[in-house]
């Protein structure tokens, strides 16, 4: 069964770039999220949507940053323009919400982003 | 205050022993969901056991145990039979309330736990 697909695994931009980042979840999930992971601030939500629609968006860090779901297979993080400072690992996940609350949120491997 | 608090940065531990990671939590709704993941040193986080408030019974998931101690809000994995594949960043999660709107995780800072042949 394939897993959560981020591409591309690894980018490295020049400051003031815009940088897209991709995600399919696991084919019947219906919630997805993006998670930020840096050695200061640890993993951290930036944004999650539930049947293609963003829920919770309070960690968005600031207007760069914005998350679309066009459809239940895609969804793109995009930061534009890009800061040294949003170097970082952005991790995709996506879990199937029912009505059972154990909803096992599964994480693809993962973008690596440096901006220099 | 700290939602999740790990308070191992790092463990090390013989091949083939048991070993405990500490995790504790702080929340005051009733219904709760607790997670154990794994991250190697690949990257990609590994989803390892949950435990839910109400479970009564501790979660067990092969060599993965969790000792849940509800009174004291803890939820410790235990790894039985530790193998060298075992060494990887470790974090325990929480969601809290169980209802539309609230599926966000929070992590702890983790537990670097590397297994001595």
């Amino acid at each position: 069964d394939a897993g959560v697909i981020q591409s591309p695994r690894h980018e490295v931009t020049e400051m003031g770039q815009e940088v897209t980042l991709r995600c399919k979840p696991i084919s019947g999930h219906n919630s997805l999220f993006w998670y930020r992971q840096t050695m200061m601030r640890g993993l951290e939500l930036l944004i999650y949507f539930n049947n293609n629609v963003p829920i919770d968006d309070s960690g968005m860090p600031e207007d760069r940053f914005s998350a679309k779901m066009p459809n239940a297979s895609f969804s793109t993080l995009k930061i534009q323009p890009s800061e040294p400072r949003d170097s970082a690992v952005y991790f995709c996940a996506s879990s199937f919400r029912d009505t059972v609350a154990k909803n096992i949120q599964y994480f693809g491997a993962g973008t690596r982003l440096s901006v220099l | 205050a700290q939602k999740i608090t790990q308070t191992q940065p790092g463990m090390f531990v013989q091949e083939k022993e048991a070993v405990t990671l500490d995790c504790t939590y702080d929340t005051s709704d009733q219904s709760y969901g607790l997670f154990w993941y794994k991250q190697p040193s690949s990257g990609e986080m590994i989803f390892l056991i949950y435990q839910g408030s109400y479970d009564e019974q501790n979660a067990t998931e092969g060599r993965y145990s969790l000792n849940f101690q509800k009174a004291r809000k803890s939820a410790n994995l235990v790894i039985s039979a530790s193998q060298l594949g075992d060494s990887a960043m470790y974090f325990c999660a929480m969601r809290e309330g169980w209802y539309f709107g609230n599926e966000k995780l929070t992590f702890g800072t983790g537990t670097r736990l590397t297994i001595i042949p």
